[in-house]
Order: C-alpha cells, then sequence, then structure tokens
C-alpha cells in the first residue's frame, strides 16, 4: 500500500541552523505531498504542499521540493529559529474520496 | 481559528463514564475524521465520513462510537474507557480534491 517514511527524530539543532527533515514516499502513481506542523499542545496545521512532479512547497522560510525520481519531498530550511521547534509530518494524499496518509513524524527541538 | 473548532480542549473521564468529544467545522468540507494521537505512535486513522456516511472504521474498539448528524458537526462517544485510550483525539475536514485536511486543535483525554 502507500506509506510515507521520515527521517527518525528527535532532532536537535542550534539557532540559524540548516534543517533538512527528509521524507521519502512509496505509491502508485502521483499523489499530491504535504508536510504538516504540531506545534506543543495544538492540531496540526499545513505548512505547505505541492501537486505534481517538480513543484516546489514554500511557506515560513520551509521549502519542499516535489522529486518524481527518487520519490521524496525533503523539508528544509536555510536558518531556524526556537519557534521552529515542534513536531513535523510528512504526507501523501490522493485526489477523490482517499484519506491522507502520513508518516511518522520528526521531532525538532531548536536550541538558542 | 483553524476551522475546525474542538470541544473541550482537555477533558478528564473515569473508566464508567460516558462522555462525548465534539467536532464542528463550517469550511463547506465534505468529509470529516477522527484520529488518536498517543504519546510516541504514529498518528491513527480511527473513522472516516464522507457526505454524512461512515466510510472507514479502522478496528476501532465498540468503546468509541462516531456519529456525524450533518457534514459539519462530528462527534465521538465515549464509554468505559481504559486507561490505554489516553491520547489527544484530532478532527480534521477536507473536500475529496486531493487537499490537506484542516485540523481541530484536539480533546486532550486522561481516563483515570
Amino acid at each position: 500500500g502507500d506509506s510515507v517514511t521520515q527521517m527518525e527524530g528527535p532532532v536537535t539543532l542550534s539557532e540559524e541552523a540548516f534543517l533538512t527533515i527528509n521524507c521519502t514516499y512509496t505509491a502508485t502513481g502521483y499523489p499530491s505531498l504535504f508536510w504538516y506542523v504540531q506545534y506543543p499542545g495544538e492540531g496540526l496545521q499545513l505548512l505547505l504542499k505541492a501537486t505534481k512532479a517538480d513543484d516546489k512547497g514554500s511557506n515560513k522560510g520551509f521549502e519542499a521540493t516535489y522529486r518524481k525520481e527518487t520519490t521524496s519531498f525533503h523539508l528544509e530550511k536555510g536558518s531556524v529559529q526556537v519557534s521552529d521547534s515542534a513536531v513535523y509530518f510528512c504526507a501523501l494524499r490522493f485526489s477523490g474520496n482517499t484519506p491522507l496518509v502520513f508518516g511518522k513524524g520528526t521531532r525538532l527541538s531548536v536550541i538558542a | 481559528e483553524t476551522g475546525v473548532t474542538q470541544t473541550p480542549r482537555h477533558l478528564v473521564m473515569g473508566m464508567t463514564n460516558k462522555k462525548s468529544l465534539k467536532c464542528e467545522q463550517h469550511l463547506g468540507h465534505n468529509a470529516m475524521y477522527w484520529y488518536k494521537q498517543s504519546a510516541k505512535k504514529p498518528l491513527e486513522l480511527m473513522f472516516v465520513y464522507n457526505f454524512k456516511e461512515q466510510t472507514e472504521n479502522n478496528s476501532v474498539p465498540s468503546r468509541f462510537s462516531p456519529e456525524c448528524p450533518n457534514s459539519s458537526h462530528l462527534f465521538l462517544h465515549l464509554h468505559t474507557l481504559q486507561p490505554e485510550d489516553s491520547a489527544l483525539y484530532l478532527c480534521a475536514s477536507s473536500q475529496d480534491t486531493g487537499e490537506g485536511y484542516t485540523f481541530g486543535s484536539g480533546t486532550r483525554l486522561t481516563v483515570v
């Protein structure tokens, strides 16, 4: 079946460091891809998305590019802040009445 | 304001109690979902409703009973829960267009 694999956390970085969280997927076809973020005590919020190959999603300094050839959607940010500390979830979804398929989440801690 | 409202935010209940969680969305979405998020476990999809009809029940114990009276409201009725049911319960909604979900902030449930 369709699945999403994320790098294991936790990831601990110093402020202003470069962030990469790896995400790869297995799917038959070409799904839409998403990154969600969950801040402490909150639900999940959509961070960015891409709907087709080579699309780049971006928001709040985060970016991810839909790579069909490597079935990847890695999340990057050039300079993280303490306020970016959260759990990040990679997900895929096909159109129609199909559910989102989530990865297990990666916890990021940014220290000052 | 996420567009999906969950109440209550926190709930403590005994194992013999009956309580209900409520979720409301006014985004015009036609699908609603219940997820369970436990510490150190992946997100678990519990129930899916499309146009008020339940389309998925992922082997959830009968002590959890969903209700969807209309496309804007979703309930999760709880009865004789166990301590291991303590978790964050998340509601989400979506359109069937392959877009992502909009999540509520969740209900933090503690069973004592």
